[in-house]
């Protein structure tokens, strides 16, 4: 069964602008992940949070964990038309992960 | 280490037949995801094996599909007698015991005509 599900479904934004995804899911989690799929390619991970963390940097990226309102957020910064991708959160507890449906971010140069 | 192996990338099927997507997972990973993407559409679980284990096959359609993990080999995921809502991309992921990052592969898209 689904999991996490972002919001919104789609964003559309200008090359050097902010983006911002949002994630929120249902039970109980170790952990929290954020991965990133181009058009026709496999999933690529980005980076991951854990349930006793509240934020996380890594480069561009800027993940956010609020577990008592069961929810996260994803923040590219500076964004590129590289960035242009579908984006997915995926939760862990202990080895069972599951994903949400996705963001699908276009970058607009 | 060459990650996660799909085979094959690209899969033509005609209605009816049967089609068998492998995985192999990294090296020294015993835990295998199965998920299926839609076109247009996000991932969704199908099902979750280890070693000769089915852990959670909560995803996975009642009739057609099965998977199987053996001790020895990929994993395959099995869907017989194909009809065209089964075109998808089918990912793999493989993680080691534990909850952190996984690796997918690249996926299998699967076309029934």
């Amino acid at each position: 069964s689904q999991q996490g599900e972002e919001d919104p479904q789609a964003l559309s934004i200008q090359e050097g602008e902010n983006a911002t995804m949002n994630c929120s899911y249902k039970t109980s989690i170790n952990n929290l992940q954020w991965y990133r799929q181009n058009s026709g390619r496999g999933l690529v991970h980005l980076i991951l949070i854990r349930s006793n963390e509240r934020e996380k940097h890594s480069g561009r990226l800027r993940v956010t964990l609020d577990t008592s309102k069961k929810s996260s957020s994803l923040l590219i910064t500076a964004s590129r038309a590289a960035d242009t991708a579908s984006y997915f959160c995926a939760t862990a507890n202990n080895n069972d992960m599951r994903f949400g449906a996705g963001t699908r971010l276009t970058v607009k140069p | 280490n060459a990650g996660v192996m799909q085979n094959p990338r690209h899969l033509v099927r005609r209605r009816g037949q049967e089609a068998r997507l492998r995985c192999s997972p990294m090296k020294g990973h015993s835990h295998v995801y199965w998920y299926r993407q839609l076109p247009e559409e996000g991932l969704k679980f199908m099902v979750y094996l280890q070693k000769e284990n089915i852990i959670d096959e909560s995803g996975m359609p009642k009739e057609r599909f099965s998977a199987e993990f053996p001790k020895e080999g990929p994993s395959i995921l099995r869907i017989q007698q194909v009809v065209r809502g089964d075109s998808a991309a089918y990912f793999c992921a493989s993680s080691p015991v534990g909850d952190y990052g996984y690796t997918f592969g690249s996926g299998t898209r699967l076309t029934v005509v």
